[in-house]
């Protein structure tokens, strides 16, 4: 079946750092695609989301990038701080109506160094 | 605001016996609910869609007589798994997109179920 993959599994980085976390998906018909970072024993925490008629989308120290051609995605986090450790997942839905159902990539663990 | 409320957040059941999950929508009117499971080190995987007053949806490989899905209103959706298993135990968690939000799907804190 189709699905969303990442290509790094654990991105470590300096404090301070920026952070790029890359996603792949394969659901050509996919468009809206959502970026959400878990710790440890909680549920997924929106970070910021894009539809496919965009191709960048700025939030406060994200920004998320489309590729549609290529059909990439990418999360990009400025100034990395300690807080910013955790799972990052990208997820993707058809039509981003409330019953699409959200598919999830592996998840990209993301370590900042002090 | 769009909070969804899982309970319990832990559970620990000895083998063979039923668990229920819940959750709520607390502010919104929820008429559909997902309903997903985390292995650790791993991603969400969804299990099943729950639509208000209508049965379940089931992905593939998801057993639907172990996995009861009920969705009587519209602000609470339950998850009860069924004479559980070692090979149960998981995170599980459920998540909602609340009408007209534009900040994506709306997920519950998790419910970490151990059965022994």
């Amino acid at each position: 079946g189709e699905s969303v993959g990442l290509h790094l599994p654990t991105l470590s980085v300096q404090e301070g750092d920026n952070s790029i976390i890359n996603c792949a998906y394969s659901n050509s018909a996919s468009d809206y695609f959502i970026w959400y970072k878990q710790e440890s024993g909680k549920g997924p925490q929106f970070i910021i989301d894009i539809r496919s008629n965009m191709d960048k989308r700025q939030g406060q120290r994200v920004t998320v990038l489309l590729n549609k051609t290529v059909k990439h995605l990418s999360l990009q986090i400025a100034a990395t701080q300690p807080g910013d450790s955790a799972v990052y997942f990208c997820a993707e839905a058809l039509g981003g109506g409330a019953t699409n159902k959200l598919i999830f990539g592996t998840g990209t663990l993301l370590a900042v160094q002090p | 605001g769009a909070v969804v409320s899982q309970h319990p957040s832990r559970v620990i059941c000895k083998s063979g016996t039923s668990v229920k999950i819940e959750c709520r929508s607390l502010d919104f009117q929820a008429t559909t609910m997902f309903w997903y499971r985390q292995f650790p080190k791993q991603s969400l995987m969804l299990m099943a869609t729950s639509n208000e007053g209508s049965k379940a949806t089931y992905e593939q490989g998801v057993e639907k007589d172990k996995f009861l899905i009920n969705h009587a209103s519209l602000t609470l959706s339950t998850l009860t798994v069924t004479s559980a298993h070692p090979e149960d135990s998981s995170f599980y968690i459920c998540s909602s997109l609340p009408p007209g939000r534009d900040r994506g799907y709306t997920f519950g804190s998790g419910t970490r179920l151990t059965v022994v």
